[in-house]
């Protein structure tokens, strides 16, 4: 079975500064990877995914992930954070394997400091 | 406007209390999952549907079960509910296993 490991439990970052969120993940093939976004009581919300082709992915909202198989980690970064982009993050991964579904790692809560 | 639906939005429930939580979608997607959500822990899948009439065991699927009539619905039900079940409820489908999941707000369910 698949799994997700989001080493980060929180992190700040100044407002304009760079951002990585880190996602490693568990699996023999090649997986389905996923970043979701959550504001405070809102459901989730689809950053960007990768399923195949170009291992450098754009999302929405400025933010764009790299799959390394090399080093199982699917990251996620965005060059110049915005106060707005204050929530939790999630790394999902999912697989085409009969029996199987997606799977969430623990979230990593992005703070912005101005 | 299609999507995810979830009912309801909040609840109260007395300990030992039977309760379903509700889940339309209206995308005709083969797939469907629950997730609860607690602080520290991310979303953990408690059942999941890779379709119509099919049903599998997530990572704490203890006392919930789920039914798969139809494509579109997707009810979780709690036999007899405990404190320990007091989370935020997600709902979630996707077109198949390996794609995109849309989610509902979800359920916040406090057992008493």
């Amino acid at each position: 079975a698949q799994s997700v490991t989001q080493p980060d439990i929180h992190i700040t970052v100044s407002e304009g500064a760079s951002l990585e969120l880190r996602c490693n993940y568990s699996y023999g093939a090649t997986p389905y990877l996923f970043w979701y976004v959550q504001s405070p009581g809102q459901g989730l919300q689809l950053l960007l995914k990768y399923f195949s082709g170009d291992t450098l992915v754009q999302g929405i909202k400025g933010f764009e992930a790299e799959f390394k198989r090399s080093q199982s980690s699917f990251n996620l970064r965005k060059p110049s954070v915005h106060w707005s982009d204050a929530a939790e993050y999630f790394c999902a991964v999912a697989t085409n394997q009969a029996g199987t579904a997606l799977i969430f790692g623990k979230g990593t809560t992005l703070s912005v400091s101005s | 406007i299609a999507g995810i639906t979830q009912a309801p939005t909040s609840q109260i429930l007395a300990a030992g209390r039977r309760m379903t939580l509700r889940c339309t979608q209206d995308m005709r997607h083969n797939a469907m999952y629950w997730y609860r959500q607690d602080l520290g822990l991310g979303l953990r899948l408690i059942h999941y549907s890779n379709t119509a009439g099919t049903t599998g065991k997530g990572e704490v699927p203890d006392g919930y079960s789920v039914s798969r009539a139809n494509t579109d619905d997707f009810p979780l039900t709690l036999a007899s509910a405990v404190p320990s079940q007091t989370s935020v409820y997600f709902c979630a489908s996707s077109a198949n296993s390996n794609t995109e999941a849309f989610f509902g707000q979800g359920t916040r369910l406090t057992v008493v």
